[in-house]
């Protein structure tokens, strides 16, 4: 199994602009969470989705974010507009019903300049 | 969201001493408490988990242990080596579900 795969790796984008993360869980977990890392928040929980539903967005930021998922083996995270303070690293994480620790993906290193 | 505090934020051992990190959550309903491992660049990655059940679960030289009264957990590393140099999170699960909270982190550090 190659893991969680999330796409791009870095990116890069002006302040104003779309950007679109990408990530596909294991093949078999329900389970699937987004999650932002900073120096000064640490992991924040932004949103995460059981068979394919969402089931908590309370750590959504605000309006210009936005996630779905659908389908069992690709979800994305949106920012629309992009702006400095939303540069972090986005991770995407799943697991399986049956099992209780997730798995993680190589994240996305994210700079809005 | 429930908290969960973690400390100290940074630890510096010489190799082969024990290092300690210690966490506690606010949520009584919490019943999963995993650890992560964090190399620079990384992903996070889970190294040791214990139930609200259990009270102490060992790994080589890793262990962990709860006491769900106080509502604390702590990580311990034996017989530290350098390659345990990383940034440690403690995570614990919102209510009995699916999602969880993690601490701000314990860097690591171990001189030879």
């Amino acid at each position: 199994d190659a893991g969680v795969i999330q796409s791009p790796r870095h990116e890069v984008t002006e302040m104003g602009q779309e950007v679109t993360l990408r990530c596909k869980p294991i093949s078999g977990h329900n389970s699937l969470f987004w999650y932002r890392q900073t120096m000064m928040r640490g992991l924040e929980l932004l949103i995460y989705f059981n068979n394919n539903v969402p089931i908590d967005d309370s750590g959504m930021p605000e309006d210009r974010f936005s996630a779905k998922m659908p389908n069992a083996s690709f979800s994305t995270l949106k920012i629309q507009p992009s702006e400095p303070r939303d540069s972090a690293v986005y991770f995407c994480a799943s697991r399986p019903d049956r099992a209780d620790g997730y798995t993680f993906g190589s994240g996305t290193r994210l700079t809005v300049v | 969201g429930e908290n969960v505090e973690q400390h100290p934020s940074t630890l510096s051992v010489q190799e082969g001493d024990s290092a300690v990190i210690k966490c506690t959550y606010s949520d009584s309903a919490s019943n999963y408490f995993p650890w992560y491992k964090q190399e620079l660049g990384k992903r996070p990655q889970l190294i040791i988990d214990i139930r609200s059940n259990v009270g102490e679960k060992k790994d080589q030289r890793i262990a962990v242990t709860l006491n769900k009264t106080a509502k604390h957990f702590s990580l311990h590393i034996t017989e530290t080596q350098p390659e345990d140099s990383a940034v440690y999170f403690c995570a614990a699960s919102i209510g009995s579900g699916y999602a969880l909270n993690f601490g701000k982190g314990t860097s690591l550090l171990v001189t030879p």
